[in-house]
C-alpha cells in the first residue's frame, strides 16, 4: 500500500518568509509525528497527533513553529519568519496508534533558509 | 541530556564480515528499542526491534541484543553486504512516555566495502 508522503521534497526560502510543509500519513494510521534532522544530528521530535486528542507540542523549538492535522489525516507544519537555523530535513511519520511503537517515515522535506 | 547515545558516528566493514553497531541509553524506564536504517534522501525505515523482556531478537541477517543491566543494545549484521551501507539509528521508547514515543540517537554511518 501507499506509504507516508511529504511535499515538497525540497524547499528553498529566504530568511523571514513563512513555509508550509505537508504530510500524508498511511491510511488508517491514527498517530502522526513530525521530526527534524539537522546536519550531523539525530532525529529531533517536534510534535505528534493522536486521533482527535490535543497534540503534544512539547518538542516545538519556538512559537514560530505550529502544526495542524485536518480530518485526522493530512498534516501541515508551518514555520513562520524562517531563520537560517531552521534549515534541516523535516520528517513525518505515522503509526497505527500511539501504542504501536513502529513508526513509518516519509521521505522528508529538505528546507534551506538562505 | 541525550537519553539515547550512539557513540560511533561511523563504522567501516569489509563485505562478508560482521557489522556491530552499538547504542547506550540512560533512561531505565525504556521498555522497547528499535533500529532504523536510513539511505540518503529517504526517510528512515524500520529494521528490527526488541522488547525489554527479551535479550535477543533475530531477523535474518540482523540480530539485536539487549543488556538491560548495562543499558546497552547492539545490532549485529552478518554477513554484511554493500547494500547495508546506510545510517543506522537506534531509538527507544516507554509506554506512557511523551516526546512522540520514540527517542533517537544521532546515528552511525555504516560503510560496507566490497
Amino acid at each position: 500500500g501507499a506509504g507516508v508522503s511529504q511535499s515538497p521534497s525540497n524547499k528553498v526560502t529566504e530568511k523571514g518568509k513563512d513555509v508550509e510543509l505537508r504530510c500524508d500519513p498511511i491510511s488508517g494510521h491514527t498517530a502522526l509525528y513530525w521530526y527534524r534532522q539537522s546536519l550531523g544530528q539525530g532525529l529531533e521530535f517536534l510534535i505528534y497527533f493522536q486521533g482527535n486528542s490535543a497534540p503534544d507540542k512539547s518538542g516545538l523549538p519556538s512559537d514560530r513553529f505550529s502544526a495542524e492535522r485536518t480530518g485526522g489525516s493530512v498534516s501541515t507544519l508551518t514555520i513562520q519568519r524562517t531563520q537560517q537555523e531552521d534549515s534541516a530535513v523535516y520528517l513525518c511519520a505515522s503509526s497505527l496508534s500511539r501504542d504501536y511503537y513502529e513508526q513509518y517515515f516519509g521521505p522528508g522535506t529538505r528546507l534551506t533558509v538562505t | 541530556d541525550q537519553q539515547v547515545k550512539q557513540n560511533s558516528p561511523s563504522l567501516s566493514v569489509q563485505e562478508g564480515r560482521i557489522s556491530i553497531l552499538n547504542c547506550d541509553y540512560t533512561n531505565s524506564m525504556f521498555d522497547y528499542f528499535l533500529w532504523y536504517k536510513k539511505y540518503p534522501a529517504e526517510g528512515p525505515t524500520f529494521l528490527i526491534s526488541i522488547s525489554s523482556i527479551k535479550d535477543k531478537n533475530e531477523d535474518g541477517r540482523f540480530t539485536v541484543f539487549l543488556n538491560k543491566s548495562a543499558k546497552h543494545l547492539s545490532l549485529h549484521i552478518v554477513p554484511s553486504q554493500p547494500g547495508d551501507s546506510a545510517v543506522y539509528f537506534c531509538a527507544a521508547s516507554y509506554y506512557g512516555g511523551s516526546q512522540g514515543n520514540l527517542i533517537f540517537g544521532k546515528g552511525t554511518k555504516l560503510s560496507v566495502k566490497p
